[in-house]
C-alpha cells in the first residue's frame, strides 16, 4: 500500500479564495482524521470519521471549514473563504481503530496570502 | 476538560546522553497512550501503551505507562543526532476522543 495520500502537497492562495485539500486513506482503515499543525498551536485534531461518518468535529475552527467523506477511499477538507490565519500544515491520518496507531500522510502546506 | 501535558517542551542534549520525556494526562475513560516521532515530515508511530508497568522497547527507545499516576515516559539512551525531532504523546479515550500533547522538541548536538 502507498500509505495515506494527500494532495496537493503545497498550496498558495489569496485571502477569500476557496481551498480544497484531499486525502486517500490506507485501504481497510475505518478511521480518518484531519489535523492542523502550526508552530503556535501544535498539532490540533479538526475532525475524524468512522466508516465515512463524521464522529467528532469539535475541533473545526469555524463555519468556514467543512469536511466530507463520500466513500471509504476519499475525503476532503474545504476552507471557504480562506484567511491568512488558516496558513498551516494540514495532515490526514488513518487507522484501523480509534485507539490504534495512526498513519499520517505527508501533509499539505497551505499558505494564505 | 481533557488534557495532555508534555514536558519539557524543548530539550538540547549531546550525543550519547540519555533523555527522559514526560507525558501526563487528565482524561475521561482512558483507553490508550501513543507516542509519535515527528522529524521534518509527518508523525510516525513509536509505541502504544494500554497497561501499566509493561515496558515497550524498540532499540534505544523505551516507554512505560503508569495509569495510577496518569503519566508515561519515553526514554532514549545513547542519543544520536538522528533522534532530533518533536516527540508527540497522544491519549485515546472510550468517549471517541484522541488528544495530542504539545510535543517535546529534542535537539541532539554532536
Amino acid at each position: 500500500d502507498a500509505g495515506v495520500i494527500q494532495s496537493p502537497r503545497h498550496e498558495v492562495t489569496e485571502m477569500g479564495q476557496e481551498v480544497t485539500l484531499r486525502c486517500k486513506p490506507i485501504s481497510g482503515h475505518d478511521y480518518l482524521f484531519w489535523y492542523r499543525q502550526t508552530m503556535m498551536r501544535g498539532l490540533e485534531l479538526l475532525i475524524y470519521f468512522n466508516n465515512n461518518v463524521p464522529i467528532d468535529d469539535s475541533g473545526m475552527p469555524e463555519d468556514r471549514f467543512s469536511a466530507k467523506m463520500p466513500n471509504a477511499s476519499f475525503s476532503t477538507l474545504k476552507i471557504q473563504p480562506s484567511e491568512p490565519r488558516d496558513s498551516a500544515v494540514y495532515f490526514c491520518a488513518s487507522s484501523l481503530g480509534l485507539n490504534n496507531e495512526q498513519f499520517f500522510g505527508p501533509g499539505t502546506r497551505l499558505t494564505v496570502l | 476538560e481533557d488534557k495532555v501535558v508534555q514536558s519539557p517542551l524543548s530539550l538540547v542534549v549531546h550525543e550519547g546522553d540519555t533523555v527522559t520525556l514526560n507525558c501526563s494526562y487528565e482524561v475521561t475513560n482512558f483507553r490508550s497512550l501513543l507516542w509519535y516521532k515527528q522529524e521534518k515530515k509527518a508523525p510516525t508511530f513509536l509505541f502504544m501503551l494500554t497497561s501499566s508497568g509493561i515496558e515497550k522497547k524498540s532499540g534505544r527507545l523505551s516507554s512505560i505507562l503508569d495509569k495510577k499516576e496518569l503519566f508515561s515516559i519515553l526514554n532514549i539512551t545513547a542519543t544520536q543526532t538522528g533522534d532530533s525531532a518533536i516527540y508527540l504523546c497522544a491519549v485515546g479515550t472510550s468517549y471517541d476522543k484522541v488528544i495530542f500533547g504539545p510535543g517535546t522538541s529534542l535537539s541532539v548536538i554532536p
